[in-house]
């Protein structure tokens, strides 16, 4: 069992909306603004999607936004793009003894 | 441009060892924290082991006291020695760079088998 709780599937149309939630606990998600996302296509290794909850990297599209609330973060991907079908992977930083923590990844299918 | 080039996979059997190696290339080596996360096979993310610039380590319990992560900044590269392995450490191994608190980049990974 992972150490953050996200669903294990999740579908949207081209076009439409579709969030992501991560959940934590206070030790990890909630205690720290270092929750990022990860899009992993198959085969290929993850890439960084959003990082410090909700900032985005050069070059990833402003249709992927980050937020958080308590021990639950989200990641929503607005306007779905075929591209977008993947998997999809939260992280926390959880302190200087865990240090890192995923969720359980969550497959996105663009219908 | 930031290259990261994990090699030193293979099959071993269990109760044995292997050393892994990331080469790094592109970036200003010794400024970063690195680290290693592993990904068993139709499975998740998992963090294993983490080192700072000078050297160092902390590392996931599920290695903690098989695993050593070390560095040679004068070479740019990364080692991850795994003594007693099990199948459970089977896993694509990813040498990853850290942004703030972030992955921001991977290698294209090397894969471990462990099984007789």
């Amino acid at each position: 069992q992972s150490a953050l709780t996200q669903p294990r599937s999740v579908s949207g149309s081209p076009g439409q909306s579709v969030t992501i939630s991560c959940t934590g606990t206070s030790s990890d998600v909630g205690g720290y603004n270092y929750v990022s996302w990860y899009q992993q296509h198959p085969g290929k290794a993850p890439k960084l999607m959003i990082y410090g909850v909700n900032r985005r990297p050069s070059g990833v599209p402003d249709r992927f936004s980050g937020s958080k609330s308590g021990n639950t973060a989200s990641l929503t991907i607005s306007g779905l793009q075929a591209e977008d079908d993947g998997d999809y992977y939260c992280c926390s930083y959880a302190g200087t003894y865990t240090y890192w923590v995923f969720g359980g990844g969550t497959k996105l299918t663009v219908l | 441009e930031v290259q990261l080039v994990e090699s030193g996979g293979g099959l071993i059997q269990p109760g044995g060892c292997l050393r892994l190696s990331c080469a790094a290339s592109g970036f200003t080596f010794n400024n970063y924290v690195m680290t290693w996360v592993r990904q068993a096979p139709g499975k998740g993310l998992e963090w294993v082991s983490t080192i700072t610039g000078s050297g160092d380590a902390s590392y996931a319990d599920s290695v903690k006291g098989r695993f050593t992560f070390s560095r040679d900044n004068s070479k740019s590269t990364l080692y991850l020695q795994m003594n007693s392995l099990r199948a459970e450490d089977t896993a694509i191994y990813y040498c990853v760079r850290e942004g703030s608190y972030n992955f921001d980049s991977w290698g294209q990974g090397t894969l471990l088998t462990v099984s007789s």
